[in-house]
């Protein structure tokens, strides 16, 4: 079957580097989608890796291993407005998108 | 409006009784998605459409029908709503199919069905 696995709930201090872990398994893969939801509101998208290795933008960095099924997403540098559920989402070979349950970070001051 | 708008945006509903959720873009993408996020589950896919007259089904597509007439509009019916179809859904769009396409996500139709 498919599935995605991250952790439910992390939580960092403002300021700090945070990394948020993603396993997937997927019939065929075309690529890893990171997307932040703040409570209430639509997922907005951060980041697509279709490749190995690290893509960095700003503050945050997605990694990839599809060797090992494996991604994280790094922020960096928290700020208070980072606190939010980051949903990892793997596309499959019907170019749908099969996605985690998202974790929870919590930031503190 | 500018990207994607969904009517309405929240709504408790009797069981057995027929609703339809609206949503609407503006950016001219070709495919449009309906998902349901439910707490402690991953956004499931309902049904999909690639472009204008063609729909798909999703993971979970049973109890709900799409339609595509145009290509900014992409209402999802629930034909006799039930309890389990309490969720909030999201409606969202891309350019097309290509995977590096992003999906853009509209704000949601809180809706509960008792």
């Amino acid at each position: 079957g498919q599935n995605i696995d991250q952790p439910t709930e992390m939580t960092a201090t403002e300021g700090a580097i945070v990394q948020i872990n993603c396993t997937y398994q997927t019939s065929g893969f075309n690529g890893l989608f990171w997307y932040q939801q703040h409570a209430g509101e639509a997922p907005t998208f951060l980041s697509y890796n279709v490749l190995d290795g690290l893509e960095e933008k700003g503050r945050f960095s997605s990694f990839l291993s599809r060797s090992k099924g494996y991604s994280y997403l790094l922020l960096k540098e928290l700020q208070m407005k980072d606190s939010a559920s980051y949903l990892c989402a793997a596309m499959d070979s019907n170019y749908q998108l099969i996605w985690g349950a998202g974790t929870k970070l919590i930031i503190k001051p | 409006i500018a990207g994607i708008t969904q009517a309405p945006t929240s709504q408790i509903l009797a069981a057995g009784r027929r609703m339809t959720l609206r949503c609407t873009q503006d950016m001219r993408h070709n495919a449009m998605y309906w998902y349901r996020q439910d707490l402690g589950l991953g956004l499931r896919l309902i049904h999909y459409s690639n472009t204008a007259g063609t729909t798909g089904k999703g993971e979970v597509p049973d109890g709900y029908s799409v339609s595509r007439a145009n290509t900014d509009d992409f209402p999802l019916t629930l034909a006799s709503a039930v309890p389990s179809q309490t969720s909030v859904y999201f409606c969202a769009s891309s350019t097309g199919l290509a995977p590096s396409d992003t999906q853009y996500f509209g704000p949601g139709t809180r809706l509960t069905v008792l």
